[in-house]
C-alpha cells in the first residue's frame, strides 16, 4: 500500500530552534508539496518540486523557511529560526502527471513552537 | 487568480441519509481539475472524488457524487447513505494547469448524526 511518510509525527520546541520536516513521496511520483495547515489561514502551498527542481516557494516565508529534496525519496522543509506563528500541521503531498494530477498527502507533522 | 468559494462552514445529517456540500469557484482557465478531499480528525487528507473540467459526465465514487456544472462555476458533492465514518472536514480544491497549484477552498465540517 503505497502512501507518503512524513517524519515527525509531532514536534515541539522552543522559540529560536531548528526545525527539520521530513518526507518520502510515493515511488514514482515526480511532483512533492509542502502545505501548511492553521486554523485562520486554511491550507496555504509553501512550495513545490517537479523531478527534484523547486518550481515554485513563493507561499514560503523567505528569510527563515527552505526547502529541498536531495534525492527523489526525500524531500525536507526547515525552519531556522522558528518562531511561535510558525505553529501548524505541515503537510507533505506527491502527485504524478499521469494520474490526473492528484496528490497524496502524508499524515503531516503537527509543529508547536513555544 | 483563482478561488474556492466554500459557503458552509458546517453541516449535519442522519445516517442513512443523503447530504450535498456547495462548492463554487471562480476561474479564466477552460480546462482544469475538480477535486473533494476528506479530513477526519485523524487529520490525513483523503481524496474522495475528482472530476476533469472538460468531461461533462458528473463523476460517481460508491456513495460520493459530484454535480458538475462549468458554467456555472459550481461543484458539489452528494453523499447517499451516510455512515458515521463520513464525519470529517470536506475540502473542494482546485487545480490549475497554468500553475500547477491546487487550491483549497475553506471547507466544510459535516456532522453525522446516528
Amino acid at each position: 500500500d503505497a502512501r507518503v511518510t512524513q517524519t515527525p509525527r509531532h514536534k515541539v520546541t522552543e522559540m529560536g530552534q531548528e526545525v527539520t520536516m521530513r518526507c518520502q513521496p510515493i515511488l514514482g511520483h515526480n511532483t512533492v508539496f509542502w502545505y501548511r495547515q492553521t486554523m485562520m489561514q486554511g491550507l496555504e502551498l509553501l512550495a513545490y518540486f517537479r523531478n527534484r527542481a523547486p518550481l515554485d516557494d513563493s507561499g514560503m516565508p523567505k528569510d527563515r523557511f527552505s526547502a529541498e529534496m536531495p534525492d527523489a525519496t526525500l524531500a525536507t522543509l526547515k525552519i531556522q529560526p522558528s518562531e511561535p506563528r510558525d505553529s501548524a500541521v505541515y503537510f507533505c503531498a506527491s502527485g504524478s502527471q499521469r494520474r490526473h494530477n492528484e496528490q497524496f498527502f502524508g499524515p503531516g507533522t503537527r509543529l508547536t513552537v513555544l | 487568480a483563482q478561488t474556492v468559494t466554500q459557503s458552509q462552514p458546517e453541516m449535519s445529517v442522519q445516517e442513512a441519509e443523503t447530504v450535498t456540500l456547495s462548492c463554487t469557484y471562480d476561474t479564466s482557465e477552460s480546462d482544469y481539475y475538480l477535486f473533494w478531499y476528506k479530513q477526519p480528525p485523524s487529520r490525513q487528507m483523503i481524496l474522495v472524488i475528482r472530476q476533469e473540467a472538460y468531461k461533462q459526465q458528473n463523476a460517481t465514487e460508491n456513495r460520493f457524487s459530484v454535480n458538475f456544472q462549468k458554467a456555472a462555476k459550481s461543484f458539489s458533492l452528494k453523499i447517499s447513505d451516510s455512515q458515521l465514518g463520513d464525519a470529517a472536514m470536506y475540502f473542494c480544491a482546485y487545480f490549475s494547469y497554468n500553475t500547477d497549484k491546487l487550491i483549497f477552498g475553506t471547507g466544510t465540517r459535516l456532522q453525522v448524526f446516528p
